[in-house]
């Protein structure tokens, strides 16, 4: 049963502390994205990785990190230099990341910092 | 600066009738274009798509019409049910070599509400 998975569905952190949230498919997708969303805003783009041990800012990636060691795996941490974390995170992957490909998301991850 | 616009964030709809989703962009580079729907506390889920060289796609009780000269969309349901009542977003991409690639830009999403 393949898809992409978001742990956990609910996070509390207080304010100042680093938080990292976990996405893992198992699609076998190369390509693998990380998006905010706040309410009205849409869906934002933080960071995205097109290849193992490669990754490229998005639009708002101040305030986070990213890594990919495993194909399967594109873990997001949440850094107290980010000023507004509390929000809706979503990731993504896409099979190869360009052309046509549908890009596919996980059940996403809601972040309160207190 | 927003490439994708959705300028309504609601639609209210009456349950039979037909659902009129919009959106503009204004970057000539992009040539696909999606819809993605989406339930509070949940992912995006994908609906439907369209590549720039067709001007119509249909998948069901959903359409989706491109006019590149206005560059400008929509998403057509019909009949509407209960069960579309989500937001709906659309997102675009440029396909070209140079492009960032994957890389979706979305619009801040209508939220359907079809009402029996």
């Amino acid at each position: 049963d393949g898809g992409i998975t978001q742990s956990p569905k609910y996070l509390f952190r207080k304010e100042g502390q680093n938080v990292t949230l976990s996405c893992e498919q198992n699609l076998n997708h190369d390509a693998m994205y990380w998006y905010r969303q706040d309410p009205g805003q849409g869906l934002r783009l933080i960071y995205y990785s097109q290849i193992v041990n490669d990754f490229q800012k998005g639009d708002i990636a101040e305030g986070y990190s990213v890594s990919r060691e495993k194909k399967e795996s594109f873990p997001l941490t949440v850094t107290s230099a980010q000023k507004n974390p509390t929000a809706f995170y979503l990731c993504a992957s896409t099979a190869r990341g360009r052309g046509t490909d549908t890009q596919y998301f996980g059940p996403g991850t809601r972040l309160t910092v207190l | 600066d927003q490439q994708v616009k959705q300028n309504s964030p609601s639609l209210s709809v009456q349950e039979g009738r037909i659902s009129i989703l919009n959106c503009d962009y204004t970057n000539s580079m992009f040539d696909y274009f999606l819809w993605y729907k989406k339930y509070p506390a949940e992912g995006p889920t994908f609906l439907i798509s369209i590549s720039s060289i067709k001007d119509k796609n249909e998948d069901g009780r959903f359409t989706v019409f491109l006019n590149k000269s206005a560059k400008h969309l929509s998403l057509h349901i019909v009949p509407s049910q209960p069960g579309d009542s989500a937001v709906y977003f659309c997102a675009a991409r440029s396909l070209g070599r140079g492009s960032t690639l994957g890389r979706l830009y979305f619009g801040r999403g209508t939220q359907l509400t079809v009402w029996p």
